[in-house]
C-alpha cells in the first residue's frame, strides 16, 4: 500500500519571501504524484502533478515540485508566496495504473504581511 | 462546465436521524469517488465507482453508511443512523478513464464538499 507523510503540519512564511512544503512518500512500486490545493471553504484543486519523465515538475501560480526517486520525495516550492497563496496544501500518491489517491495530513500555508 | 456539484453544502442534524449527500459529477468523468475530511483522519477515501459501479468499498466506516450511484449523473452518500462522530466535511470527485486527455493518471475534480453537522 501507498502511504504520504507531509512533515509540517504548519507553515508560516512572510510574503515575498521562498517557501517549501515537504511530502515523503511510501510505495513498493511506481507512483504517480500529485499536489492539490483547498483554500477556506472549497474543495480541493489540483496544483501540479508528476507523471514521468523531467523530475521538476511546474504547475499553476507560481509552484513546482521536484520529484527525488531515491529520497521518495516530492517537495513543493514557490520562490516567492503572496498573501492569496494562503490555503491548505495536500500530497497525494497514486500507484501506477490505480485509481486510488492516498492523501497526506496536509500543511497549512500561512503568509504574514 | 460547471464542476462537481455537491449538495447540500452545510447539513445540521441531530443524532439518530438520517443524512443523504448528493454529487453530481462532471459530465463524460466515469469514475466518482466519496472522501471524507476531518482534523483527525485528515482525506480517507470512503468508496469509489467506475461506469456508476461500486468498485472498492472498503473505505466505508461501517454499516450505518451507503452510496449509490443510479446513473451517471448522480451519486448519493447516506448515513442512518447519523452519529455525532461522523461529523465531517465530505467531498465527491470525479475523473476521467487515465489515458483519456490526461497522460496517464487519475486526476480527480473535487466539489466544495457538504460540510456535516450531527448533534
Amino acid at each position: 500500500a501507498q502511504s504520504v507523510t507531509q512533515l509540517d503540519s504548519q507553515v508560516p512564511v512572510f510574503e515575498e519571501a521562498p517557501v517549501e512544503l515537504r511530502c515523503n512518500y511510501s510505495s513498493s512500486v511506481s507512483v504517480y504524484l500529485f499536489w492539490y490545493v483547498q483554500y477556506p471553504n472549497q474543495g480541493l484543486q489540483l496544483l501540479l502533478k508528476y507523471l514521468s519523465g523531467s523530475t521538476l515538475v511546474k504547475g499553476i501560480n507560481g509552484f513546482e515540485a521536484e520529484f527525488n526517486k531515491s529520497q521518495t520525495s516530492f517537495h513543493l516550492r514557490k520562490p516567492s508566496v503572496h498573501i492569496s497563496d494562503t490555503a491548505e496544501y495536500f500530497c497525494a500518491v497514486c500507484r501506477r495504473g490505480a485509481q486510488k489517491l492516498v492523501f497526506g495530513q496536509g500543511t497549512r500555508l500561512t503568509i504574514n504581511p | 462546465d460547471a464542476g462537481v456539484i455537491q449538495s447540500p453544502r452545510h447539513e445540521v442534524t441531530e443524532m439518530g436521524q438520517e443524512v443523504t449527500l448528493r454529487c453530481k459529477p462532471i459530465s463524460g468523468h466515469d469514475y466518482l469517488f466519496w472522501y471524507r475530511q476531518t482534523m483527525m483522519r485528515g482525506l480517507e477515501l470512503l468508496i469509489y465507482f467506475n461506469n456508476n459501479v461500486p468498485i472498492d468499498d472498503s473505505g466505508m466506516p461501517e454499516d450505518r453508511f451507503s452510496a449509490k450511484m443510479p446513473n451517471a449523473s448522480f451519486s448519493t452518500l447516506k448515513i442512518q443512523p447519523s452519529e455525532p462522530r461522523d461529523s465531517a466535511v465530505y467531498f465527491c470527485a470525479s475523473s476521467l478513464t487515465p489515458g483519456q486527455g490526461m497522460g496517464g493518471a487519475n486526476v480527480l475534480t473535487f466539489g466544495a464538499g457538504s460540510r456535516l453537522t450531527v448533534l
